[in-house]
């Protein structure tokens, strides 16, 4: 159990189009999840917490309007990086929380490259 | 300030030697979790430490944690090539509502 899937798992955009990244829990309910960023050789920058039903919390520096979050369902979240850029391009992953196991489950990423 | 720091950030062993990777943390925390991740991949998790003094142990990894000491070490016994991957420590701080802080990451290579 504890499954978390992410769509698609990679992605090349051309500089200015919007990208939808979707993240799923599988086999259980997720009241929170939440969505990082990871450049290369470096560690995970957490972007946002997505609450089901409410709007997302970001972190400081993160453009809530380039970087829209929506968590629609106890198990879909989903990341839509607008107008992208080439400085966007990043690995992209995100987690689920799963209540009364204090632990995030990590879906598999997304490899976003804008040309 | 929620800070963690590992070290070393880099790690070169030889098989079948022991090493320790050191996580300390800037204040208050009653979860740490160790990950790991392998070149492309996204994180497997390793162990949760949810109390002082709390030990976990799966094969040639075992994880421990002193609240008191803010510091948490994941000790590698006689280390395989298949453990080269780049480990990382993520605290969940008490102030910081649920959300992990992670260090900057520990990239082991084991050589023959």
């Amino acid at each position: 159990g504890a499954v978390v899937s992410q769509h698609p798992s990679w992605v090349i955009c051309k500089s200015g189009t919007s990208v939808k990244i979707e993240c799923r829990s599988l086999d259980f309910q997720a009241t929170t999840m939440f969505w990082y960023r990871q450049f290369p050789k470096q560690s995970l920058m957490l972007m946002a917490t997505s609450n089901e039903g409410s709007k997302a919390t970001y972190e400081q520096g993160v453009e809530k309007d380039k970087f829209l979050i929506n968590h629609a369902s106890l198990t879909l979240s989903t990341l839509t990086v607008t107008s992208a850029h080439p400085e966007d391009s990043s690995f992209y992953i995100c987690s689920a929380e799963r209540e009364a196991y204090n632990e995030q489950f990590f879906g598999p990423g997304t490899r976003l490259t804008v040309l | 300030e929620l800070k963690v720091e590992q070290n070393p950030l880099f790690l070169s062993m030889q098989e079948g030697k022991n090493y320790t990777i050191y996580c300390n943390y800037s204040t208050t925390s009653d979860r740490l979790y160790w990950y790991r991740q392998d070149p492309g991949k996204s994180l497997e998790s390793l162990f949760v430490l949810l109390s002082n003094g709390a030990v976990k142990q799966e094969g040639r990894l075992m994880a421990s944690l002193d609240t008191k000491a803010r510091l948490s070490t994941l000790h590698i016994t006689a280390a395989v090539h298949d453990l080269s991957a780049t480990y990382f420590c993520a605290v969940v701080f008490n102030t910081n509502a649920g959300k992990s802080t992670f260090g900057d990451g520990t990239t082991l290579t084991v050589k023959p």
